[in-house]
């Protein structure tokens, strides 16, 4: 039984260009979520989604950062134009239900030249 | 005042002994609560999950949750080396927020021979 996969694990860009960071959750979750972890600082909520829905964008900056869950295919986190500031490793997590255990990808560690 | 405040350690034991890991919450009506840990460079690993006051055993691992003093632990027994990493506490907060997680800064642990 597949965990929940993450590609690519690791992404290098170029200030100003745009990044894709996919995420297929666990077999049977259809909860979503993408957290943020800068250098030497904790875990941070970005958005959570199911299926073709935003349900919380709440940690999600208000400019550049885009999410999606479509009907088929995996979740996208969306940067464009990234900065330097936007360099972490981004986790993906999903699960069952709403408030279930949630189980973490293998992450995208994005750095931004 | 931190949503999720945790000791940062690094909390360092010897091989055998217990392990302590202490975190408190400042939203009463959180409703679920989970201890993750993280190995340098890794995502985090789901350890435990603990629902309703008392304790939960799962081998090694102790989870408590005291829900009127806003306070959960998670105890190692016969704690190894290998367990040595960062202790993420991680709290989903209910209402308008549920299904987010929020995490504590973490607990470095070291276990030495």
């Amino acid at each position: 039984n597949a965990g929940v996969m993450q590609n690519p694990r690791h992404l290098v860009r170029r200030r100003g260009q745009e990044a894709r960071l996919r995420c297929s959750p666990m077999k049977g979750h259809s909860h979503v979520y993408w957290y943020r972890q800068l250098p030497e600082e904790g875990l941070k909520f970005m958005v959570y989604l199911q299926k073709e829905n935003i349900i919380d964008e709440s940690g999600m900056p208000k400019e550049r950062f885009s999410a999606e869950f479509p009907k088929e295919g995996p979740s996208i986190l969306r940067i464009q134009q990234v900065v330097r500031g936007d360099s972490a490793a981004y986790f993906c997590a999903s699960s069952l239900t709403a408030g279930d255990e949630q189980f973490f990808g293998p992450g995208t560690r994005l750095t931004v030249l | 005042q931190k949503e999720v405040e945790q000791n940062s350690g690094p909390l360092s034991v010897p091989e055998g002994a217990i392990a302590s890991l202490n975190c408190t919450y400042s939203d009463r009506v959180s409703q679920s609560f989970f201890w993750y840990r993280q190995y340098s460079g890794k995502s985090p690993e789901l350890i435990m999950s603990i629902y309703s006051n008392g304790d939960k055993e799962d081998g090694r691992f102790t989870a408590q949750l005291n829900k009127a003093s806003q306070y959960v632990s998670l105890l190692i027994r016969d704690s190894q080396p290998s367990d040595s990493a960062t202790y993420l506490c991680a709290v989903n907060a209910g209402g308008t927020s549920y299904g987010k997680l929020t995490f504590g800064q973490g607990t470095i642990l070291t276990v030495h021979p």
